[in-house]
């Protein structure tokens, strides 16, 4: 059963242009949506994160929006650089923190 | 220097054997947890554990056991029972403070393979 469904699978975007990653969840259990990073060979590493009673959270070129009557969030990129060349997760965390579901990912290619 | 260290990085495993991945951690983190990552599926849960002792079992457990004698370490077994072994397996770890949230931090992960 797939609570949070990540999409797209793959996104090829040119260099300073925007990423845009979306996600869906089921549960409403879910207080915690973190987005988190990962190069090839390497364990996943926290990018950003939102609680649902926040509908936008931005931290440089990365923003999060959120919208809870829809059960859906988004992670933005701006400027998109060859550097952000990674697989995306979004995931969503149990109120009380005892379990983490991710998606699938999205592997991002930004073309210089 | 504080993090997860995973290791082998690299780990091979023969038909019928039993094969133990490490994961420590100096980050002095309560909760620990075990992924198991394969392509296109995302992260899954084996385990996770919250003290040290205690260990409750994640979406995919069968076949796998872990142990939590110390807080910095939680190994993980892939027994002769888990017939599909190969994929990249990550550990993590969060300060765990009951209510509220906690990002997890993670290792760069052990890739074991079927010879």
């Amino acid at each position: 059963q797939q609570q949070v469904k990540q999409s797209p699978q793959s996104l090829i975007v040119q260099k300073g242009g925007i990423s845009i990653i979306n996600c869906a969840y089921e549960n409403t259990a879910f207080d915690y949506f973190p987005w988190y990073q990962q190069f090839p060979g390497k364990g996943p590493a926290l990018l950003i994160a939102i609680r649902p009673d926040v509908s936008e959270k931005k931290e440089g070129r990365f923003t999060i929006s959120f919208n809870k009557s829809a059960k859906q969030f988004s992670l933005h990129i701006m400027d998109s650089q060859p550097g952000d060349s990674a697989t995306y997760f979004c995931a969503a965390t149990y109120t009380g923190g005892f379990k983490t579901i991710f998606g699938a990912g999205t592997r991002l290619f930004v073309k210089a | 220097d504080g993090g997860i260290t995973q290791s082998p990085k690299y780990l091979f495993r023969k038909e019928g054997q039993n094969v133990t991945l490490s994961c420590e951690q100096n980050l002095n983190h309560d909760a620990m947890y075990w992924y198991r990552q394969d392509p296109g599926q995302g992260l899954r849960l084996i385990y996770y554990s919250q003290i040290v002792n205690d260990f409750q079992k994640g979406d995919i457990a069968e076949g796998y056991s872990v142990s939590r004698e110390k807080k910095e370490s939680f190994p993980l077994t892939v027994t002769s029972a888990q017939k599909n072994p190969t994929a990249f397996y990550l550990c993590a770890s969060s300060i765990w403070t009951g209510p509220g949230n906690q990002p997890q931090h993670f290792g760069d992960g052990t890739r074991l393979s079927i010879l």
